[in-house]
């Protein structure tokens, strides 16, 4: 099993419209959860991090659950600027990445 | 502040020569990583290191190696490379979780 599995995708979803992401991680001693973004050809760059009790930022929110190992990130409204890969990143004594969910916001 | 700092950006390599990646931040973080990610698909962590004079494999170290003899610098060497080997490489420096990478090094082997 990866350490950490994310939702293949790619995500095709119309403007507006609200996606979910989740990711499972396989340690549960691990400490630390962030969601990332990627833009084509571009380093990845942080969007938000994950905390115990869910977090929100304007349209975007990041939720763990413990118990069953995974962290979700829920876009809500999506804009055509939205489109990229995002990346959970788990720590536990080093920083692991899910392959990444590819999300295309049209028209 | 330039933050992280690669180098070279491209660069094409014949199978077998050798060379090394370049990466240093002027934040004075402690953590540093090196990442590769090959097309459509996530980052690998090759090598971390938690501080100066401390290194650690990743998930996929093999044809690899580093060294940390500052806490600014944290290069990645490539001995006798194979085509496998063409990826983008990251480097990355971290503070309380959050990572701060380079621009990336797109690196071919033919």
């Amino acid at each position: 099993r990866k350490e950490v599995e994310q939702d293949p995708g790619p995500f095709n979803v119309p403007e507006g419209a609200t996606v979910a992401f989740n990711c499972t991680y396989s340690n549960s001693a691990s400490q630390s959860f962030f969601w990332y973004r990627q833009d084509c050809r571009k380093e990845p760059k942080l969007l938000m991090s994950v905390y115990s009790s869910g977090n929100e930022d304007g349209r975007f929110t990041a939720q763990l659950n413990r118990a069953s190992q995974y962290i979700s990130l829920l876009i809500r409204d999506s804009k055509l600027s939205d489109s990229a890969t995002y990346l959970c990143v788990v720590i536990y004594n080093d920083m692991r990445f899910g392959a990444g969910t590819r999300l295309t916001v049209k028209p | 502040n330039a933050g992280v700092t690669q180098t070279p950006k491209f660069r094409i390599l014949k199978i077998g020569q050798s060379m090394t990646l370049q990466c240093t931040q002027d934040m004075n973080h402690n953590y540093m990583y090196w990442y590769r990610q090959d097309p459509g698909m996530g980052l690998k962590l090759i090598y971390y290191s938690v501080g100066a004079g401390i290194t650690d494999k990743g998930e996929v170290p093999n044809g690899y190696n580093v060294s940390r003899s500052t806490t600014e610098d944290f290069p990645l060497r490539l001995e006798l490379a194979a085509p496998s080997q063409t990826s983008v490489y990251f480097c990355a420096s971290a503070i309380t979780g959050e990572l701060f990478f380079g621009e990336g090094s797109r690196l071919t082997v033919l």
